[in-house]
């Protein structure tokens, strides 16, 4: 079955950078993208990019490109959000989640990271 | 402010029948990009209910429905069941920004 598996929670000072893998398996890693999105505590979901599996192209969110950037890792069928320079309200809980295109939205969602960003 | 516009709130009596309304505009539904739905359960993960304007997945009850008309999109949950509260919310792209973008969410009460 398909899953994605993300790294545990993360604890970070204002300025440090988080490093967040989500793990695929059950499918052809390059068959599709994935995109990560965070929530905020009591807040609604926001997208932060996405990723081919197949080729590399990134596409970002205008709010963050300055600061994200996501890659792949093949030989594991890894993806990963890098968030610098973190700030106090990039508290939130980040998902990766399968892309299915505009055709078919997320899919299937990693259980989720919790990222706090605190002095 | 999100670009698909949610209302914050609906409830509806156990057997009843709401619908969550998300309203675009000319660059993300209303360009003919496709509305998927997700409901998020308190402290878990967003789960796709509707995907493609009207299609559920398997496993989703036929209690759930997906209609969009112009620059906007409704789900409909008939049969109301406790089991149903929950934040809900919209997603669709949108070609001038170039990203995804969700609605600022509902979280339907069962009275």
């Amino acid at each position: 079955q398909v899953q994605l598996v993300q790294s545990g929670p993360e604890v970070k000072k204002p300025g440090a950078s988080v490093k967040v893998s989500c793990k695929t398996s059950g499918y052809t890693f390059t068959s599709y993208g994935i995109s990560w999105v965070r929530q905020a505590p009591g807040q609604g979901l926001e997208w932060l990019g996405w990723i081919s599996a197949y080729n590399g192209d990134t596409n970002y969110a205008q709010k963050i490109k300055s600061r994200v950037t996501v890659t792949t890792e093949k030989f594991t069928s890894t993806v990963y959000l890098q968030l610098n320079n973190l700030r106090s309200d990039d508290t939130a809980v980040y998902y990766c989640a399968r892309d299915l295109g505009s055709l078919g939205g997320f899919d299937m969602w990693g259980q989720g990271t919790r990222v706090t960003v605190s002095a | 402010q999100s670009v698909l516009t949610q209302p914050p709130s609906v409830s509806g009596a156990p057997g009843q029948r709401v619908t969550i309304s998300c309203t675009g505009s000319s660059s993300n539904i209303g360009a003919g990009y496709d509305v998927h739905w997700y409901q998020q359960l308190p402290g878990t993960t967003p789960k796709r209910v509707v995907y493609g304007n009207t299609n559920r997945p398997s496993g989703v009850p036929d209690r759930f429905s997906g209609s969009r008309s112009g620059p906007s999109a409704s789900l409909a949950i008939t049969g109301l069941q406790a089991e149903d509260e929950a934040d809900y919310y919209c997603l669709s792209y949108d070609s001038s920004l170039s990203a995804w973008v969700f609605g600022g969410g509902t979280k339907l009460t069962v009275l």
